[in-house]
């Protein structure tokens, strides 16, 4: 069982929807929680950070982090075409800045 | 600009010839990793560094080497290629205080060995 489970998708969803993006994860010591962007042939761009349980926003998107269920979402309200691309989340249990583990990312499509 | 460069950005090589790709930031980061990206699989890390001649491994570490000589550089070394380690690959540079985090990544150096 990997560490960190991601649906894979493809997740295709209108214009103007609210997206959820989750992952499930098995390790209890993860306590620093992060969701990358990622657009085709680039690199991945650091979207939210968020330690230990709880919400965070930052304009159209909320992370939300549930430790007691090993469970973290990434909302997207008011999608658009622009937010197309694949999202990955991430975590570790001591720093940020030490061993990080990914899950596999999902492919999101915004229909105009 | 904040930036994160790789070099090469493409490399087709064969098996056994020893590589080097550099990665440079200029954020006068602390933390500097290497990730190696393949379908299915995610973002795998290699190798990390929390300073100047201080690193760790990563997840999958076997097959490469790191080094870090100074703050800005952090250099990923195949002594000896193999097909397996086809893959895309990045280096990142991080800072942390507090609740404060930012991390870039670099473009991405597509590497082909046969």
């Amino acid at each position: 069982q990997k560490e960190v489970e991601q649906d894979p998708g493809p997740l295709s969803v209108p214009e103007g929807a609210i997206v959820s993006l989750n992952c499930t994860y098995s390790n209890s010591a993860f306590q620093y929680f992060m969701w990358y962007r990622q657009y085709s042939r680039k690199g991945p761009e650091l979207l939210m950070y968020t330690y230990s349980s709880g919400n965070k926003e930052d304009g159209r998107f909320t992370a939300q982090v549930d430790k007691s269920s090993k469970y973290i979402s990434l909302f997207i309200r008011d999608s658009q075409p622009s937010d197309s691309a694949t999202y990955l989340c991430a975590m570790t249990p001591y720093s940020s800045a030490s061993k990080i583990i990914f899950g596999s990312g999902t492919r999101l499509s915004i229909r105009p | 600009e904040a930036q994160v460069t790789q070099n090469p950005r493409y490399l087709i090589t064969v098996t056994g010839k020893k590589l080097t790709v550099t990665c440079s930031q200029n954020m006068n980061h602390e933390y500097m990793s290497w990730y190696r990206q393949d379908p299915g699989l995610g973002l795998r890390q290699i190798y990390y560094s929390m300073n100047v001649e201080v690193t760790d491994k990563g997840d999958v570490p076997e097959g490469y080497k790191v080094s870090r000589k100074e703050k800005r550089n952090f250099p990923l070394i195949l002594e000896s290629p193999s097909p397996n380690q086809t893959s895309l690959y990045f280096c990142a540079s991080s800072f942390e205080a507090g609740s404060s985090y930012e991390q870039y990544f670099g473009p991405g150096t597509r590497l082909t060995v046969t």
